[in-house]
């Protein structure tokens, strides 16, 4: 079945450095890959999504890069804020239907002033 | 984007009583709702699919007769937890998604005590 594997948090960086979060994935098919946010107490939020291969999204200052050939879509951002802590899931959704989004287990980003 | 409400954002229950959660779409028409279900530290655990006008598809491992979803509108969805224990507290989260599209829109979530 489809799986999302993502690091372990918790990640800790200084305000305005460089963030990268992994996240490969298994699916059937053709999968549309997503990022979502979730801040302390409130629901998710999609930062951005991917549809086909090589399809960059990107929102806010992040982009990830749908990479069929390594099964990835690595979140990346250059100067993370403090605003930016929140807990971050890589998620996927299979082709024909788009009814489920498979969830990674998310990891937590704390940044620090 | 499109709006989806969640409500209670929060509740506190007693062990042996039953709490009904509300997730609306607010600007469009959701055929299909997703019930998802967040254990402290750990991801989002998808517990049935909501399916307006019929009944909803659990997944494995989710009991359908504690966990009741009704989809009577195609802009509403409940997901009552019957006689709830404390391994049920949790945090649910529900979403929906415009017909034909990829994007799924969350609810806020529901932390849900038992006690």
């Amino acid at each position: 079945g489809d799986s999302v594997t993502q690091m372990e948090g918790p990640v800790t960086l200084s305000e305005e450095a460089f963030l990268t979060i992994n996240c490969t994935y298994t699916a059937t098919g053709y999968p549309s890959l997503f990022w979502y946010v979730q801040y302390p107490g409130e629901g998710l939020q999609l930062l951005l999504k991917a549809t086909k291969a090589d399809d960059k999204g990107s929102n806010k200052g992040f982009e990830a890069t749908y990479r069929k050939e390594t099964t990835s879509f690595h979140l990346e951002k250059g100067s993370v804020q403090v605003s930016d802590s929140a807990v971050y899931f890589c998620a996927l959704s299979s082709s024909g239907g788009y009814q489920k989004v498979t969830f990674g287990t998310g990891t937590k980003l704390q940044v620090i002033p | 984007g499109a709006v989806v409400s969640q409500h209670p954002s929060w509740v506190i229950c007693k062990s042996g009583t039953s709490v009904k959660i509300e997730c609306r779409s607010l600007d469009f028409q959701a055929t299909t709702m997703f019930w998802y279900r967040q254990f402290p530290k750990q991801s989002l655990m998808l517990m049935a699919t909501s399916n307006e006008g019929s009944k909803a598809t659990y997944e494995q491992g989710v009991e359908k007769d504690k966990f009741l979803i009704n989809h009577a509108s195609l802009t509403l969805s409940t997901l009552t937890v019957t006689s709830a224990h404390p391994e049920d507290s949790s945090f649910y989260i529900c979403s929906a998604r415009l017909q034909g599209g990829t994007e799924a829109f969350f609810g806020q979530g529901t932390r849900l005590t038992v006690v």
